[in-house]
């Protein structure tokens, strides 16, 4: 039974580059939600899609946009990345259920010089 | 707006004793949920454990077990019989009923010493 999976594992950018990251759900699972997790902190909630729609976002700017394609699969894409977007991006796949349990991936480090 | 703290920045027991993690959340609501997830230096956020909140009975897996005290809103994580395998950050969170937004604490880090 496969799990969350994301890649790429590592990536370096530039200042005022775009970024797509990418995110296979678990087996199963037809939500998946995207966290920002800075250095020493909790993840923050960036948004979740279901249904190939975004159906809730967190505090962050438009920069940041997704995307869920037919197979629940998912992107996140960042636009004029800042020196502060350097972070741990966390997916989570869930079924639409009653708790909406979320298991997570192993993260892309991304850092932006 | 939902907040949970973990006020234990640090923590560290040896290896076969019992440890607790505090937790404690902040919200109107009545249906919710909470977790407690572990993160190890190989980064991959791990559940632990789920609570509930219309379930009285405290949750348990194995090892690790809570103490939910709904009416003090505090979710303790305690953990039998520490292995070295356990050193990692642990992560409080909160979801709300309806929601699908996971709100997280800053982490608690543990070290199991041998």
């Amino acid at each position: 039974d496969a799990g969350v999976t994301q890649s790429p594992t590592h990536l370096i950018k530039t200042r005022g580059q775009q970024v797509t990251l990418r995110c296979s759900p678990k087996s199963g699972h037809d939500t998946v939600s995207w966290y920002q997790q800075a250095l020493g902190q909790g993840p923050q909630f960036i948004f979740q899609y279901y249904e190939e729609e975004e159906r809730q976002r967190g505090n962050f700017p438009d920069r940041f946009s997704g995307h869920q394609f037919p197979n629940y699969s998912s992107e996140l894409n960042v636009n004029a990345l800042l020196l502060g977007d350097s972070a741990l991006y966390l997916c989570a796949s869930s079924l639409e259920d009653r708790t909406g349990t979320q298991y997570f991936g192993p993260g892309t480090r991304l850092l932006v010089l | 707006a939902q907040t949970v703290t973990q006020s234990q920045p640090e923590m560290s027991v040896q290896e076969a004793e019992t440890v607790t993690l505090s937790c404690t959340y902040d919200t109107s609501e009545s249906n919710y949920y909470l977790f407690w997830y572990k993160q190890p230096p190989s980064r991959q956020m791990i559940l632990v454990i789920r609570q509930e909140a219309y379930k009285q009975q405290n949750a348990t897996e194995n090892r690790f077990s809570v103490n939910f005290q709904k009416a003090a809103k505090s979710f303790s994580l305690k953990i039998s019989d520490s292995q070295l395998g356990d050193t990692a950050m642990y992560f409080c969170a909160f979801k709300q009923g309806g929601s699908e937004k996971l709100v997280f604490g800053k982490g608690t880090k543990l070290t199991v010493n041998p």
